[in-house]
């Protein structure tokens, strides 16, 4: 049973340049979450999504981030025009919609994006 | 506001003994979750341990234990016989309850280094 899929693992762009972050949760699960993990902190929630739904984006920035889940396919976070604050780890997390399982998030590995 | 704080930037411990890594947490919900993971010099997130606020028990998985003062706002991780391989970051984190769904917020970390 596989895990959270995250790539890339290892993401560089330079300034201005489009970033696109993949996620596929867990089999069975239609939640999914992205966190980012800037250096020295701890996780900072982003958005949650269910497939083809945004539920919450509370956590992302205004401007040029923007998430999706549609019906096929994984999960994509899409920071456009990156600049080097954007530079941090992305993790994605998923969890079932009910079940003794659904309120624990499991987390993907994460892609590390640095911005030159 | 929700928020959760880890006090111990670094901790030390020798393999075979046992370590506590203190979290409290400020909430003025009545139902809560709470939460540990470790992060290993690679980067992804583990599930350690999960806590509901109106669970009677102090949770336990394996060497795992969470020992939660709902009167304090506390929940302490407690690892019994470390291991070299437990040497890791350490974040508490706790599910907002308001939303129904898996945002969390996360402390700054603990790191953990496990010496022979």
């Amino acid at each position: 049973n596989a895990g959270v899929m995250q790539n890339p693992r290892h993401l560089v762009r330079r300034r201005g340049q489009e970033a696109r972050l993949r996620c596929s949760p867990m089999k069975g699960h239609s939640h999914v979450y992205w966190y980012r993990q800037l250096p020295e902190e701890g996780l900072k929630f982003m958005v949650y999504l269910q497939k083809e739904n945004i539920i919450d984006e509370s956590g992302m920035p205004k401007e040029r981030f923007s998430a999706e889940f549609p019906k096929e396919g994984p999960s994509i976070l899409r920071i456009q025009q990156v600049v080097r604050g954007d530079s941090a780890a992305y993790f994605c997390a998923s969890s079932p919609p009910s079940g003794p399982l659904h309120e624990k998030l499991f987390f993907g590995s994460g892609t590390q994006l640095s911005v030159l | 506001a929700q928020k959760i704080t880890q006090t111990q930037p670094g901790m030390f411990v020798q393999e075979k003994e046992a370590v506590t890594l203190d979290c409290t947490y400020d909430t003025s919900d009545q139902s809560y979750g709470l939460f540990w993971y470790k992060q290993p010099s690679s980067g992804e997130m583990i599930f350690l341990i999960y806590q509901g606020s109106y669970d009677e028990q102090n949770a336990t998985e394996g060497r795992y234990s969470l020992n939660f003062q709902k009167a304090r706002k506390s929940a302490n991780l407690v690892i019994s016989a470390s291991q070299l391989g437990d040497s890791a970051m350490y974040f508490c984190a706790m599910r907002l309850s308001n939303t129904g769904f898996q945002k969390l917020v996360f402390g700054t970390g603990t790191r953990l280094l496990v010496s022979p």
